[in-house]
């Protein structure tokens, strides 16, 4: 059960794109299309984002997007604004009933 | 108001146990798999344990099997975490989550509503 590889930080001015990585192996991201993001904002509760790679909660910004290719998950957010500064955080069935998440991204908004 | 509120965290002694208990309020309990996942202080998240939504499944990270036991009792729309033999690296934030309805297991859609989390510490 090893944790999912997310990068530390990730940032990016208001109005432009940035995409998080999340990277895991063959037998999690690669195999199975049950990915799923949070946003964590500080001293909050994790807020559910994406589920099953690309879907979006209902309530969930248009601005958030989900993709995978092989063993990586990414989360995109176009259009950032300032209130999508929070850390970030992939998860993944991992077979075997187990779940992963990855060690989280903090999205800053310069 | 749909909610889940965590409750029994505090400071206990290496070795001691500790019993949390999550509160659901504003939706069917009984329908739903439930988490916990927790926080070191200034760490990721990690998932511990899932039980499913009658209670006949539960499945454990191998960081917490045969210390933590996940349990509900639906009559009272409450989910539990005992943990046994607790270590100074248990030291976290504890907080209970829900899987959609529809993830009867609660292993594939991830946690759709989450707790502020209970504050537990380890320490002699």
């Amino acid at each position: 059960q090893s944790a999912l590889t997310q990068p530390p930080s990730a940032s990016g001015s208001p109005g432009q794109s940035v995409t998080i990585s999340c990277t895991g192996t063959s037998s999690d991201v690669g195999t199975y299309n049950y990915v799923s993001w949070y946003q964590q904002h500080p001293g909050k509760a994790p807020k559910y984002m994406i589920y099953e790679v690309s879907k979006r909660p209902s309530g969930v910004p248009d601005r958030f997007s989900g993709s995978k290719s092989g063993n990586t998950a990414s989360l995109t957010v176009s259009g950032l604004q300032a209130e999508d500064e929070a850390d970030y955080y992939c998860s993944s069935f991992a077979g075997s009933n187990n779940v992963v998440f990855g060690g989280g991204t903090k999205l800053i908004v310069l | 108001q749909v909610q889940l509120v965590e409750s029994g965290g505090g400071v206990v002694q290496p070795g001691r146990s500790l019993r949390l208990s999550c509160a659901a309020s504003g939706f069917t309990f009984s329908s739903y798999a439930m988490h916990w996942v927790r926080q070191a202080p200034g760490k990721g998240l990690e998932w511990l344990a899932v039980i499913s939504y009658d209670g006949s499944r539960t499945h454990y990270a191998d960081s917490v099997k045969g210390r933590f036991t996940i349990s509900r009792d639906s009559s009272k729309n409450t989910l539990y975490l005992q943990m046994n033999s607790l270590r100074p690296e248990d030291t976290a934030v504890y907080h209970c989550a829900r899987a959609p309805r529809g993830d009867s297991s609660g292993y594939y859609l991830g946690m759709d509503l989450w707790g502020q989390g209970t504050t537990v510490t380890v320490s002699s």
